[in-house]
């Protein structure tokens, strides 16, 4: 079974606390993206990869970075966590750009008090 | 600035009943549509795919149309379980493979 992997679960953390995401895909795939889903606002693109050590911005990257020095790791920073950055946070990857499906873990609750 | 509208936002339906799920998108050059199901607390998980020149596909009790001229699509759900309780999200690829996700429907089914 193909599996991506996320680190926490579910996590609570303080402002300004350094917040690390990790997630990882057994799979091969050169695509790794993350996501945060909220209520009535569906997915959104924080940041995603094509390739190791290259990262591009997507839609809402403003509080967040990411590192990839492996294929199949690719993890999500929040420097300095805030209230607002609560919030369900969605690792994926694929193998083909933009047409390809899709491959979700399980997903990381992060609330910041 | 690509969009993609599902109803309705929820619902709720009897076990053994169907329903359909509609999605909207304005999202041009098309490349494809996908319906994701997600259990509460799970990642999504691909249903199906539909390209621009399908106009129907099953996947189990699932059934996805495509309309590409309105474009619109449905997901029809047939001899509801309780197992179907989950949201549903659309997402379109444009060809860019830029993709732009729905809000999602949730789906309640009841015994």
């Amino acid at each position: 079974d193909v599996k991506v992997t996320q680190s926490s679960r579910y996590l609570v953390k303080r402002t300004g606390e350094k917040v690390f995401l990790e997630c990882v895909q057994d799979m091969d795939h050169e695509n790794m993206f993350w996501y945060r889903q909220d209520p009535g606002l569906g997915l959104r693109l924080i940041y995603f990869s094509y390739d190791v050590k290259m990262k591009e911005k997507g839609d809402i990257p403003e509080g967040y970075s990411v590192s990839r020095e492996k294929k199949e790791r690719f993890s999500l920073i929040l420097e300095s966590a805030s209230t607002n950055q609560t919030s369900m946070y969605l690792c994926a990857s694929n193998g083909e750009a933009g047409a390809g499906e899709l491959f979700f873990g399980e997903g990381s609750r992060l609330t910041v008090l | 600035k690509n969009q993609v509208e599902q109803s309705p936002q929820s619902l709720i339906i009897l076990e053994g009943k169907n329903c359909t799920l509609q999605c909207n998108y304005t999202v041009s050059p098309f490349s494809n549509l996908r319906w994701y199901k997600q259990d509460t607390g799970r990642g999504p998980v691909s249903l199906t795919i539909m390209t621009f020149s399908e106009n129907t596909k099953s996947n189990r009790r699932y059934t996805a149309t495509l309309d590409a001229d309105t474009k619109q699509s449905s997901l029809h759900i047939t001899a509801s379980q309780l197992s179907d309780s989950a949201s549903y999200i659309c997402v379109v690829s444009g060809n860019d493979y830029k993709l732009s996700f729905g809000a999602g429907t949730t789906v309640t089914v009841r015994a």
